[in-house]
């Protein structure tokens, strides 16, 4: 088993340029989620997927669009990037239910850089 | 709303024993994680405890809850250079998404 995989794992975009974030996970994981990493500000969520099918917004979902392609795979995608949105992106999974077991498994992340 | 605070730097000789500490604020979260962030890398789970638990150990690391308090501690013993890493605290709330705290980055020194 991979895990969980990003792409890229580094990025640099101008400002106003677009980009997409991939991310898949060989687990036959249900939910998948996106978060940003900041200085000083752990980890903050941007969008989720409860299931194939299902997305939902997260704490700072401003800027990013989401697509649950299918059970794998989870896109974020950035239409017009801008440096506010310079950071760290990791990707996670976790299956269903609310055991100990069922918690979050992340990605090796994508290192964004927006001039 | 739900809020989860960590000191962000710790350092400690190579031998001893490393405290990190963690507030959060959801008096209904079930489970509490600590994860570990190596330098270029994903985060790790490293252990977790169940909300009617006051302590749990494995092997180096003991976890302490104090549910009146809302305090979670990390002990690790024995603190090695490999250790050295930024930790991060999470509550699982009641919609099950993972709540982080800011992290503590442990330097370990000889």
């Amino acid at each position: 088993n991979a895990g969980v995989t990003q792409t890229p794992k580094f990025q640099v975009l101008k400002t106003g340029q677009s980009m997409t974030l991939q991310c898949a996970q060989d687990m036959n994981h249900n939910s998948m989620y996106w978060y940003r990493q900041d200085p000083g500000m752990g980890l903050r969520l941007i969008y989720y997927s409860a299931s194939e099918g299902t997305t939902d917004k997260g704490e700072v979902p401003n800027g990013y669009n989401v697509s649950r392609l299918n059970k794998r795979e989870f896109s974020l995608r950035l239409e017009s990037a801008a440096p506010s949105q310079t950071s760290v992106y990791f990707c996670a999974s976790s299956p269903p239910g609310s055991r100990y077991q069922e918690t979050q498994y992340f990605g090796p992340g994508t290192r964004l850089l927006v001039l | 709303g739900e809020d989860v605070e960590q000191s962000l730097f710790l350092s400690v000789r190579e031998g001893d024993s490393s405290v990190i500490n963690c507030t959060y604020t959801d008096s209904s979260s079930t489970y509490l994680y600590w994860y570990k962030q190596e330098p270029g890398a994903g985060l790790q789970l490293l252990t977790y405890i169940f909300s009617n638990m006051d302590m749990k150990q494995d092997q180096r690391l003991t976890v302490l809850l104090n549910k009146k308090d809302k305090h979670l501690s990390l002990r690790i013993a024995d603190t090695q250079t490999g250790d050295s890493a930024i930790y991060f605290c999470a509550e699982r709330s009641n919609t099950d998404k993972l709540i982080f705290g800011t992290g503590t980055r442990l330097q370990v020194f000889p």
